[in-house]
Protein backbone atom coordinates (compact mmCIF):
# COMPACT_ATOMS: atom_id res chain seq x y z
CA UNK A 1 0.00 0.00 0.00
CA UNK A 2 2.10 3.02 -1.15
CA UNK A 3 1.63 5.82 1.28
CA UNK A 4 1.96 9.80 0.40
CA UNK A 5 4.61 10.73 -2.34
CA UNK A 6 5.97 14.13 -2.99
CA UNK A 7 8.21 15.30 -5.89
CA UNK A 8 10.60 16.61 -6.50
CA UNK A 9 12.85 15.31 -3.14
CA UNK A 10 15.31 18.65 -3.76
CA UNK A 11 15.16 21.57 -4.81
CA UNK A 12 17.27 24.84 -5.67
CA UNK A 13 15.21 28.05 -7.07
CA UNK A 14 16.75 32.00 -7.06
CA UNK A 15 14.84 34.66 -5.40
CA UNK A 16 11.77 35.42 -7.26
CA UNK A 17 11.33 32.48 -9.42
CA UNK A 18 8.38 30.45 -8.84
CA UNK A 19 7.84 26.81 -7.60
CA UNK A 20 5.41 23.71 -7.69
CA UNK A 21 5.61 21.01 -5.12
CA UNK A 22 3.63 18.09 -5.84
CA UNK A 23 1.90 15.32 -3.21
CA UNK A 24 -0.27 12.07 -4.34
CA UNK A 25 -2.29 10.88 -1.03
CA UNK A 26 -2.22 7.70 0.28
CA UNK A 27 -5.01 5.40 -1.05
CA UNK A 28 -7.92 6.06 0.09
CA UNK A 29 -7.44 9.24 1.57
CA UNK A 30 -9.19 12.21 0.10
CA UNK A 31 -7.86 15.41 2.11
CA UNK A 32 -4.45 16.55 1.83
CA UNK A 33 -2.76 19.31 4.38
CA UNK A 34 0.50 21.56 3.28
CA UNK A 35 2.94 21.64 6.27
CA UNK A 36 6.51 24.50 6.02
CA UNK A 37 8.80 22.85 8.54
CA UNK A 38 11.58 25.73 8.90
CA UNK A 39 15.01 24.47 10.33
CA UNK A 40 14.64 23.99 14.23
CA UNK A 41 11.24 24.31 14.38
CA UNK A 42 7.99 22.50 14.30
CA UNK A 43 5.45 21.80 11.13
CA UNK A 44 3.49 25.34 10.24
CA UNK A 45 0.35 24.77 8.66
CA UNK A 46 0.07 26.10 5.16
CA UNK A 47 -3.44 25.12 4.19
CA UNK A 48 -5.79 21.77 3.69
CA UNK A 49 -7.55 20.76 0.54
CA UNK A 50 -10.21 18.42 0.04
CA UNK A 51 -12.97 18.16 -2.70
CA UNK A 52 -10.51 20.72 -4.35
CA UNK A 53 -11.36 23.36 -2.32
CA UNK A 54 -9.06 25.11 0.43
CA UNK A 55 -10.90 24.07 3.59
CA UNK A 56 -8.69 25.80 5.90
CA UNK A 57 -5.45 27.89 5.37
CA UNK A 58 -2.90 29.09 8.26
CA UNK A 59 -0.86 32.44 8.51
CA UNK A 60 0.67 32.20 5.18
CA UNK A 61 0.58 35.01 2.17
CA UNK A 62 -1.31 34.62 -0.84
CA UNK A 63 2.17 33.92 -2.98
CA UNK A 64 1.31 30.42 -1.43
CA UNK A 65 -1.53 28.79 -3.73
CA UNK A 66 -2.79 25.48 -4.55
CA UNK A 67 -5.08 22.89 -6.36
CA UNK A 68 -6.12 19.60 -5.98
CA UNK A 69 -7.15 17.84 -8.67
CA UNK A 70 -10.00 14.98 -8.95
CA UNK A 71 -7.99 11.83 -7.94
CA UNK A 72 -7.32 13.61 -4.73
CA UNK A 73 -3.44 14.37 -6.04
CA UNK A 74 -2.44 18.09 -4.66
CA UNK A 75 -0.02 20.97 -5.73
CA UNK A 76 1.65 23.35 -3.55
CA UNK A 77 2.48 26.41 -5.73
CA UNK A 78 4.93 29.75 -4.27
CA UNK A 79 5.79 32.72 -6.40
CA UNK A 80 8.33 35.49 -5.73
CA UNK A 81 10.46 33.18 -3.63
CA UNK A 82 12.02 34.47 -1.15
CA UNK A 83 15.25 33.55 1.04
CA UNK A 84 13.12 32.82 4.47
CA UNK A 85 10.93 30.18 2.05
CA UNK A 86 13.99 27.52 2.26
CA UNK A 87 12.10 25.27 4.21
CA UNK A 88 11.20 21.45 3.83
CA UNK A 89 7.57 21.28 3.08
CA UNK A 90 5.19 18.13 4.16
CA UNK A 91 2.14 16.81 2.48
CA UNK A 92 -0.13 15.12 5.22
CA UNK A 93 -2.88 13.02 3.77
CA UNK A 94 -6.38 11.87 5.60
CA UNK A 95 -10.00 11.14 5.08
CA UNK A 96 -12.82 13.59 5.74
CA UNK A 97 -15.74 12.25 7.74
CA UNK A 98 -17.15 10.54 10.44
CA UNK A 99 -14.82 8.11 12.12
CA UNK A 100 -11.85 10.17 10.58
CA UNK A 101 -11.46 11.90 13.53
CA UNK A 102 -9.63 9.36 15.89
CA UNK A 103 -6.76 8.45 12.65
CA UNK A 104 -3.18 10.19 13.00
CA UNK A 105 -2.29 11.76 9.07
CA UNK A 106 -0.04 10.19 6.74
CA UNK A 107 3.34 11.84 5.77
CA UNK A 108 5.24 12.24 2.90
CA UNK A 109 8.85 12.48 3.14
CA UNK A 110 8.93 16.23 2.13
CA UNK A 111 10.27 17.87 -0.65
CA UNK A 112 13.80 20.39 0.51
CA UNK A 113 13.23 23.80 -0.99
CA UNK A 114 16.64 25.64 -0.89
CA UNK A 115 16.08 29.43 -2.15
CA UNK A 116 19.41 31.06 -3.64
CA UNK B 1 -3.53 30.54 16.15
CA UNK B 2 -2.88 28.01 19.08
CA UNK B 3 0.17 27.98 21.51
CA UNK B 4 1.47 24.82 21.77
CA UNK B 5 4.69 23.92 24.08
CA UNK B 6 6.66 21.08 24.12
CA UNK B 7 9.63 20.37 26.56
CA UNK B 8 12.22 19.27 27.12
CA UNK B 9 13.73 20.51 23.46
CA UNK B 10 16.14 17.90 23.48
CA UNK B 11 16.97 14.95 25.72
CA UNK B 12 19.91 12.60 25.73
CA UNK B 13 19.51 9.26 27.95
CA UNK B 14 21.56 5.89 28.04
CA UNK B 15 19.75 2.80 26.65
CA UNK B 16 17.15 1.11 29.02
CA UNK B 17 16.83 4.32 30.48
CA UNK B 18 12.82 5.68 30.89
CA UNK B 19 11.73 8.69 29.96
CA UNK B 20 9.03 11.37 29.50
CA UNK B 21 8.35 14.44 28.06
CA UNK B 22 5.54 17.29 28.02
CA UNK B 23 3.32 18.35 25.56
CA UNK B 24 1.33 21.87 26.83
CA UNK B 25 -1.99 23.27 24.68
CA UNK B 26 -4.67 25.58 25.03
CA UNK B 27 -7.41 23.94 26.76
CA UNK B 28 -10.33 25.78 25.27
CA UNK B 29 -12.01 24.27 22.25
CA UNK B 30 -10.03 20.62 22.44
CA UNK B 31 -10.68 18.61 19.78
CA UNK B 32 -8.32 15.89 20.02
CA UNK B 33 -4.45 15.63 20.31
CA UNK B 34 -2.02 14.17 17.68
CA UNK B 35 1.37 12.22 19.04
CA UNK B 36 3.81 12.02 16.33
CA UNK B 37 7.64 10.36 16.01
CA UNK B 38 9.81 11.30 13.25
CA UNK B 39 12.73 9.59 12.74
CA UNK B 40 15.73 11.23 10.78
CA UNK B 41 15.65 10.96 6.86
CA UNK B 42 11.77 9.37 7.18
CA UNK B 43 8.40 10.76 7.30
CA UNK B 44 6.64 11.81 10.52
CA UNK B 45 5.10 8.83 11.72
CA UNK B 46 1.37 8.78 13.89
CA UNK B 47 1.64 7.42 17.24
CA UNK B 48 -1.12 8.34 18.76
CA UNK B 49 -4.40 10.18 18.31
CA UNK B 50 -6.42 11.08 22.23
CA UNK B 51 -9.55 12.68 22.28
CA UNK B 52 -10.97 12.55 25.93
CA UNK B 53 -9.97 13.27 29.35
CA UNK B 54 -7.81 10.62 31.29
CA UNK B 55 -7.31 9.15 27.40
CA UNK B 56 -3.92 6.84 28.45
CA UNK B 57 -2.66 5.43 25.40
CA UNK B 58 -0.49 2.74 24.97
CA UNK B 59 2.14 1.34 21.84
CA UNK B 60 4.60 -1.22 22.69
CA UNK B 61 7.12 0.66 25.59
CA UNK B 62 5.64 3.96 24.74
CA UNK B 63 2.52 5.21 26.55
CA UNK B 64 0.48 9.23 26.14
CA UNK B 65 -1.54 10.56 29.06
CA UNK B 66 -3.73 13.24 28.34
CA UNK B 67 -5.34 15.88 30.65
CA UNK B 68 -7.86 18.67 28.17
CA UNK B 69 -8.95 20.42 31.06
CA UNK B 70 -5.54 21.76 32.36
CA UNK B 71 -4.05 21.30 28.39
CA UNK B 72 -1.31 18.88 28.87
CA UNK B 73 0.03 15.24 27.62
CA UNK B 74 2.83 13.34 28.65
CA UNK B 75 4.74 10.97 26.65
CA UNK B 76 6.59 8.13 28.13
CA UNK B 77 9.10 5.19 27.11
CA UNK B 78 10.25 2.77 29.14
CA UNK B 79 13.31 1.05 29.03
CA UNK B 80 14.25 3.15 25.79
CA UNK B 81 16.44 2.05 23.22
CA UNK B 82 18.94 3.82 20.09
CA UNK B 83 15.84 2.86 17.80
CA UNK B 84 13.59 5.15 19.51
CA UNK B 85 16.01 8.21 18.57
CA UNK B 86 13.81 10.44 16.99
CA UNK B 87 12.19 14.18 17.14
CA UNK B 88 8.70 13.32 18.81
CA UNK B 89 5.64 15.94 18.02
CA UNK B 90 2.71 16.86 19.43
CA UNK B 91 -0.33 18.50 17.84
CA UNK B 92 -3.97 19.21 18.94
CA UNK B 93 -6.57 19.30 16.20
CA UNK B 94 -9.07 22.12 16.04
CA UNK B 95 -12.55 21.29 14.77
CA UNK B 96 -11.84 21.72 10.65
CA UNK B 97 -8.93 19.26 10.98
CA UNK B 98 -5.99 21.45 11.35
CA UNK B 99 -3.12 20.26 13.11
CA UNK B 100 -0.80 22.82 15.06
CA UNK B 101 2.58 21.50 16.04
CA UNK B 102 4.69 21.95 18.73
CA UNK B 103 8.66 22.88 18.53
CA UNK B 104 8.82 18.62 18.96
CA UNK B 105 11.34 16.70 21.51
CA UNK B 106 14.72 15.32 20.21
CA UNK B 107 15.42 12.45 21.39
CA UNK B 108 18.46 10.34 21.90
CA UNK B 109 19.34 7.06 23.39
CA UNK B 110 22.95 6.12 23.64
CA UNK B 111 24.18 2.70 23.51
Amino acid sequence: DAGVTQSPTHLIKTRGQQVTLRCSPKSGHDTVSWYQQALGQGPQFIFQYYEEEERQRGNFPDRFSGHQFPNYSSELNVNALLLGDSALYLCASSFYGTGAFNYGYTFGSGTRLTVV
Amino acid sequence: ILNVEQSPQSLHVQEGDSTNFTCSFPSSNFYALHWYRWETAKSPEALFVMTLNGDEKKKGRISATLNTKEGYSYLYIKGSQPEDSATYLCAPKNAGNMLTFGGGTRLMVKP
